[in-house]
């Protein structure tokens, strides 16, 4: 079955990048899909992050995308995410999924990975 | 501030019947598919419902859910202590081509 695992650091410093990587196993993300973020600041909602499919097309939250890219690298079979000038704000379980579409939309995110929580502090 | 609007909160006694409602617009839920996803504590988000009122394969059908207009609804018959948890909507916006969740709701079985 589809299994997708988050890794990175997991303490960022204020005003500097986190990032992230997801993998992939039990599906080729060449396959099809979007594969996307979404995150969750402690005690929070969910908040979309961006979702990219293995072509290299995006999607991105509005209120994210000054600071927000996500990268596909079909030969390790994983994507990323990379969040520039980070504050506090940005503390939260980082969880990635693969997203069906049609068309142009995104329909559901199944599976999730485990999540990982990224703190930001000096 | 979500663009979806979910009850923060919901109870029910073991063996009853709750309802979540998702409000949104024309724009999200009017004209597209509406998930929901199950948060256990601790846990990473579980799809619970796609399209609308579809059941992932190994969910019980005391789950369901249903779509009228701009709202969708998340139902759940004979609930069990192992239903406590955080409850979420999400749809794609075609207005800001971006998807969107529901604040969350927490179900507790009293």
């Amino acid at each position: 079955q589809v299994q997708l695992q988050e890794s990175g650091p997991g303490l960022v410093k204020p005003s500097e990048t986190l990032s992230l990587t997801c993998a992939v196993s039990g599906y080729s993300i060449s396959s099809g899909y979007y594969w996307g973020w979404i995150r969750q600041p402690p005690g929070k909602g969910l908040e979309w992050i961006g979702s990219i499919y293995h072509s290299g097309s995006t999607y991105y939250n509005p209120s994210l995308k000054s600071r927000v890219t996500i990268s596909v690298d079909t030969s390790k079979n994983q994507f990323s995410l990379k969040l520039d000038s980070v504050t506090a704000a940005d503390t939260a379980v980082y969880y990635c999924a693969r997203v069906p579409h049609r068309g142009a939309s995104l329909v559901w995110f199944d599976p999730w990975g485990q999540g990982t929580l990224v703190t930001v502090s000096s | 501030q979500s663009v979806l609007t979910q009850p923060p909160s919901v109870s029910a006694a073991p063996g009853q019947k709750v309802t979540i409602s998702c409000s949104g617009s024309s724009s999200n839920i009017g004209n597209n598919y509406v998930s929901w996803y199950q948060q256990l504590p601790g846990t990473a988000p579980k799809l619970l419902i796609y399209d609308n009122s579809k059941r992932p394969s190994g969910i019980p059908d005391r789950f369901s859910g249903s779509k009228s207009g701009t709202s969708a609804t998340l139902g759940i018959t004979g609930l069990q202590t192992g239903d406590e948890a955080d409850y979420y909507c999400g749809t794609w916006d075609s207005s800001l081509s971006a998807w969107v969740f529901g604040g969350g709701t927490k179900l507790t079985v009293l």
